[in-house]
């Protein structure tokens, strides 16, 4: 079955640490990977996709699709990060989306 | 653009009593989606639609139906509410489907007692 793990619920780190957000998933095609991030009162929003291997207000992720994951990286959090942070796999060529639990991230200053 | 909207913003409802959530874009998008989101959970796809007259089902779309008449509507109705549809939902689209980014709308906060 496709499935997609993140499995930290609250990730706490202090400002200028690295962060590092864990998604592992579960599929047997070539998945299509993407974080989406929901700042505080705003809408969840597309932070970054796989396939596009690009670099988003810092933050990356690395396709492993040998231990089928894609954590979020970055090497120095701001406190303008914390919100919550989806990662969600598209089973290619269906158009449905699987989405992960989510995990907080908390920036203290 | 005002992008993905939706009405209304919160309803409470009785067990039994049916609504109908609203969800509009205005960026001419042909897939759009409806997912509902649980406290602690991940979103889940109740329903989706990849242009006007086509919807399918998602994960889990017991006690709900969709139409799409419109590119621009994408209507989720709920027949017998039950407290188990006690949720967010949330409506999205996205231009191409396969490897698209999908833009959200505010969410709908349902609450059936």
């Amino acid at each position: 079955a496709q499935r997609v793990t993140q499995p930290e619920k609250l990730l706490s780190v202090f400002k200028g640490a690295p962060v590092e957000l864990k998604c592992n998933y579960s599929y047997s095609g070539s998945p299509e990977l993407f974080w989406y991030v929901q700042y505080s009162r705003q809408r969840l929003q597309l932070l970054l996709r796989h396939i596009s291997r690009e670099s988003i207000k810092g933050f990356t992720a690395d396709l492993n699709k040998g231990e089928t994951s894609f954590h979020l990286k970055k090497p120095f959090a701001q406190e303008e990060d914390s919100a919550m942070y989806y990662c969600a796999l598209e089973a290619s060529g269906t158009y449905k989306y699987i989405f992960g639990t989510g995990t907080r991230l908390k920036v203290l200053a | 653009n005002a992008g993905v909207t939706q009405t209304p913003k919160f309803r409470i409802l009785k067990i039994g009593q049916s609504m109908t959530l609203q969800c509009a874009q205005d960026m001419n998008h042909n897939y759009m989606y409806w997912y509902r989101q649980d406290p602690g959970m991940g979103l889940k796809l109740i329903y989706y639609s990849v242009g006007a007259g086509i919807t399918d089902k998602g994960e889990v779309p017991n006690g709900y139906n969709v139409s799409r008449s419109t590119t621009e509507d994408f209507p989720l109705r709920l027949e017998l509410a039950a407290p188990s549809q006690t949720s967010v939902y949330f409506c999205a689209s996205s231009p191409g489907g396969a490897e698209d980014e999908q833009f959200f709308g505010p969410g709908t906060r349902l609450t059936v007692l």
